[in-house]
């Protein structure tokens, strides 16, 4: 997974609960992103990060927060979990020429919410 | 209207079979095409990308592009059961944040 972890793999929490996802890389790459992938939905963009404390909404941003104080790890915290937010949550970084275009997912983190 | 169509399947084909996957898209700002694999309970993997129009080949894999009509394809020559997989097509404009379809589930029978 080109040297990308996260954790947790799994979760279960109750809905109103603080959660935070971690992803941590070993590529040194500047540009990180958070997606959440729901059945009829695909893959939809949380946030991204396109450098240390340089982070940016995707569409479906509205309950999550993102933090990256190091090049190599970027969180993501639900600060209230609900519901909807029970989903299938991967982490992913760009390749070396940076950009979007080349993107290398971690295993990803299985939440529910209940 | 989503920005990126992609019909979900699933799509059940015999082995060595010629396979057709595809996209339909909605803004003319996109330039980079990509398609991705994923198994079952893993990450997304890239398989190749695409600049504009044209045809990109890799190994038993055919990426398509026509912008004429916003439509792109995958093709998979002589298919294996290995790749029973989920493909999801992705595009950008700006080469900042990706649109991904909602895949197609392929599956790949002896």
């Amino acid at each position: 997974d080109a040297g990308i972890t996260q954790s947790p793999r799994h979760k279960v929490t109750e809905t109103g609960t603080p959660v935070t996802l971690r992803c941590h890389q070993t590529e040194n790459h500047r540009y990180m992103y958070w997606y959440r992938q729901d059945p009829g939905h695909g893959l939809r963009l949380i946030h991204y990060s396109y450098g240390v404390k340089d982070t940016d909404k995707g569409e479906v941003s509205d309950g999550y927060s993102v933090s990256r104080s190091k090049t190599e790890d970027f969180l993501l915290t639900l600060e209230s979990a609900t519901s909807s937010q029970t989903s299938v949550y991967f982490c992913a970084i760009s390749g070396p020429s940076g950009g979007a275009i080349e993107q290398f997912f971690g295993p990803g983190t299985r939440l529910t919410v209940l | 209207q989503k920005e990126v169509e992609q019909d979900p399947g699933p799509l059940s084909v015999p082995e060595g079979a010629i396979v057709s996957l595809n996209c339909t898209y909605s803004n003319s700002a996109f330039q980079y095409f990509m398609w991705y694999r994923q198994y079952s309970r893993k990450g997304p993997e890239l398989l190749m990308y695409t600049y504009s129009s044209g045809n990109k080949e890799d190994g038993r894999f055919t990426a398509q592009v026509d912008k004429s009509s916003k439509y792109i394809s995958l093709f998979i020559r002589d298919s294996q059961p290995s790749d029973s997989a989920t493909y999801l097509c992705a595009l950008t404009g700006t080469a900042s944040k990706l649109t991904f379809g909602t895949g197609t589930r392929l599956q790949v029978t002896l």
